[in-house]
């Protein structure tokens, strides 16, 4: 079973700061199948980007992906307050659908 | 508006049993694949099973495998989860999700959850 690894576990930012989060997996991941996600208190997690580095619908094009085989980062370009949240990585295995432990952005 | 909608969350003893059920509208069900998310009191997510479009592939974490059963009704555009055996550490948020094959069959789309207690 592949295990994705998130870090920071917490990133402390101000709004206007550029936030990188990584996301490494113990074995090769197809690009194809690693996405993001964002999560607000109390709401359900939403896409925000798949095969690696695409922008879901209705993203915002200062969320970025990038990366390959084992890692993967997560940009966001310019912080705006409602950016604040939890963040993940998952991958599509053959089998499974991992997700990361997560990386809190938080105000700083 | 493409929705999903999850119902049947309570709170069960431990050992008891309960079904989650997952309504699915505004798109065509039957050709998306389908999953169950979880996520404990102040903790991340967990994959908890998948079911194929047909219904004829279906994945489990180890953590639910053998007391978990999804299944789905395409007619009905609705998606289960059979959850039995139940145990503290299966206390949760329980979220469907569709997996969309365009998208690398990530999880577009997620329902608001429904809760899971399980305690005496």
């Amino acid at each position: 079973e592949i295990v994705l690894t998130q870090s920071p576990g917490t990133l402390s930012l101000s709004p206007g700061e550029r936030a990188t989060l990584s996301c490494r997996a113990s074995q090769s991941v197809s690009s194809s199948y690693l996405a993001w996600y964002q999560q607000k208190p109390g709401q359900a997690p939403r896409l925000l980007i798949y095969g690696a580095s695409s922008r879901a619908t209705g993203i915002p094009d200062r969320f970025s992906g990038s990366g390959s085989g084992t890692d993967f980062t997560l940009t966001i370009s310019r912080l705006e307050p409602e950016d604040f949240a939890v963040y993940y990585c998952q991958q599509y295995g053959s089998s499974t659908r991992t997700f990361g432990q997560g990386t809190k952005v938080e105000i700083k | 508006e493409v929705q999903l909608v999850e119902s049947g969350g309570g709170l069960v003893q431990p050992g008891g049993s309960l079904r989650l059920s997952c309504a699915a509208s505004g798109f065509t069900f039957s050709s998306y694949e389908m999953n169950w998310v979880r996520q404990a009191p102040g903790k991340g997510l967990e994959w908890v099973s998948y079911i194929s479009s047909s219904g004829s592939t279906i994945y489990y974490a180890d953590s639910v495998k053998g007391r978990f059963t999804i299944s789905r009704d395409n007619a009905k555009n609705s998606l289960y989860l059979q959850m039995n055996s139940l145990r503290a550490e299966d206390t949760a948020v329980y979220y469907c999700a569709r997996g969309h094959g365009a998208y690398g069959f990530s999880f577009d789309i997620w329902g608001q959850g429904t809760m899971v207690t399980v305690s005496s």
